[in-house]
């Protein structure tokens, strides 16, 4: 079946421009995921779904980050403002129930601010 | 607070040696540990995971892992790497509340022949 799938796979953009990050689960999937992963870096967390609603996003960094999964299954990750600070690639994953259970990553967005 | 170290940036070996890559964690909460394999041009899949029981565990590939809780240790372990096994190796902390993952900076093993 089809895995997690993100859009789009490169985005570059100016500094203090508005962005969003679409990302598609694997179907069935009721736990999402998205985290950040700098050069040199692992992935660091930024928020979690269960169902529709955000069960946990204390890794978002600022207010300026936002992300909705309004139905349940896609997610968007919109940042407003962005700074060159932001580039970064940005995964998405999901699972059946939490952490603790295997996640799948999507290939990720690779996001450059000028 | 919760962190993963892992103690090589960068491991290179020859095809058919043995390989291990070492990861420390720290956590004052119950343990729950992963590997996490990058290969080129594709997404994280995990290798394997201790959440209780046996801390020797196996994994994909011919991987294994043991949980040292004196040592808070999982270092991760092959006795004969391939060519294919070269990518990028992520240890991973489950964070106390369930929601996410932790993760170390990663170790990029090389194999050469």
């Amino acid at each position: 079946g089809a895995g997690v799938s993100q859009t789009p796979s490169n985005k570059v953009t100016e500094k203090g421009k508005y962005v969003e990050l679409r990302c598609d689960p694997i179907s069935g999937h009721t736990a999402l995921y998205w985290y950040r992963q700098s050069l040199g870096q692992g992935p660091e967390f930024l928020i979690y779904f269960q169902g529709t609603g955000a069960a946990d996003d204390s890794g978002l960094p600022n207010d300026r980050f936002f992300a909705v999964r309004p139905e349940g299954s896609v997610s968007t990750l919109k940042i407003q403002r962005t700074e060159r600070g932001d580039s970064a690639v940005y995964l998405c994953a999901s699972s059946f129930g939490g952490a603790y259970n295997e996640q799948f990553f999507g290939p990720g967005t690779r996001l450059t601010v000028l | 607070a919760q962190s993963v170290t892992q103690l090589d940036s960068q491991v290179p070996v020859f095809e058919e040696a043995p390989v291990e890559l070492r990861c420390n964690y720290s956590s004052s909460v119950s343990v729950y540990l992963f590997w996490y394999v990058q290969y080129p041009n594709q997404g994280l899949q995990l290798l394997l995971k201790y959440l209780s029981g046996s801390t020797l565990v196996k994994g994909i590939n011919g991987f294994e892992a043991e949980f040292n809780k004196s040592q808070t240790s999982f270092h991760l372990r092959k006795p004969s790497v391939h060519i294919s096994d070269t990518a990028e190796y992520f240890c991973a902390l489950g964070n106390q509340a369930g929601t996410a993952l932790i993760f170390g900076k990663g170790t990029t093993l090389s194999v050469s022949s």
